[in-house]
């Protein structure tokens, strides 16, 4: 079945550090995929999406490519800030009438 | 701008009671979810509504019903709620059926003692 695997948190970097979160997907056919955001005490939201092989999704500074050859949806940002700090959840979808799968979430946490 | 409006935001039952937590979304979408969200588990559906009228099973459907009362309203109900079943639950809505956009209301904390 289709399926997301998401590094495992926490992960706490200082404001201004590289972030990578690490996503690989397993699923047949073309998927599209997702990068949703908690907030604290919100519920998710979009970030950003990529729909097919070597798009590159982005949004608020992050970036994330969808990588065929590696099954890999890994989100990114160059320097974060403290309001950075939310789970990130990396998410699957096949067209149709399936809803989407999503992965176990990564907590960030930034510190000044 | 409401969106998706979830009730109540906290309760806590004793195990065996029953109750129903309630979403309403206001942007005229076709698809209505429910998602439980624990440690270590991260997001997992309980049930869906494609569109009005038609309610299917998630993952982890056991110990709940759902009612897909108009194309608004999706609630969610616990018949005999379980320690098991503590947890945040999230109500979400599509556009136009099952997509990937999700829109999520805030949750509703729920323990049973």
């Amino acid at each position: 079945g289709n399926s997301v695997t998401q590094m495992e948190g926490p992960v706490t970097l200082s404001e201004e550090a590289f972030l990578t979160i690490n996503c690989t997907y397993t699923a047949t056919g073309y998927p599209s995929l997702f990068w949703y955001v908690q907030y604290p005490g919100e519920g998710l939201q979009l970030l950003l999406k990529a729909t097919k092989a070597d798009d590159k999704g982005s949004n608020k500074g992050f970036e994330a490519t969808y990588r065929k050859e590696t099954t890999s949806f890994h989100l990114e940002k160059g320097s974060v800030q403290v309001s950075d700090s939310a789970v990130y959840f990396c998410a699957l979808w096949r067209a149709g009438n399936t809803p989407l799968v999503f992965g176990k979430g990564t907590r960030l946490s930034v510190i000044a | 701008n409401a969106g998706v409006t979830q009730t109540p935001k906290f309760q806590v039952l004793k195990t065996g009671q029953s109750m129903t937590l309630q979403c309403a979304q206001d942007m005229n979408h076709n698809s209505m979810y429910w998602y439980r969200q624990d440690p270590g588990m991260g997001l997992r559906l309980i049930y869906y509504s494609a569109s009005e009228g038609t309610t299917d099973k998630g993952e982890v459907p056991n110990g709940y019903n759902v009612s897909r009362l108009n194309k608004r309203e999706f609630s969610l109900r616990l018949e005999s709620a379980a320690p098991s079943q503590t947890s945040v639950y999230f109500c979400a809505s599509s556009k136009q059926g099952v997509n990937e956009k999700l829109f999520f209301g805030s949750g509703t904390q729920l323990s049973v003692l």
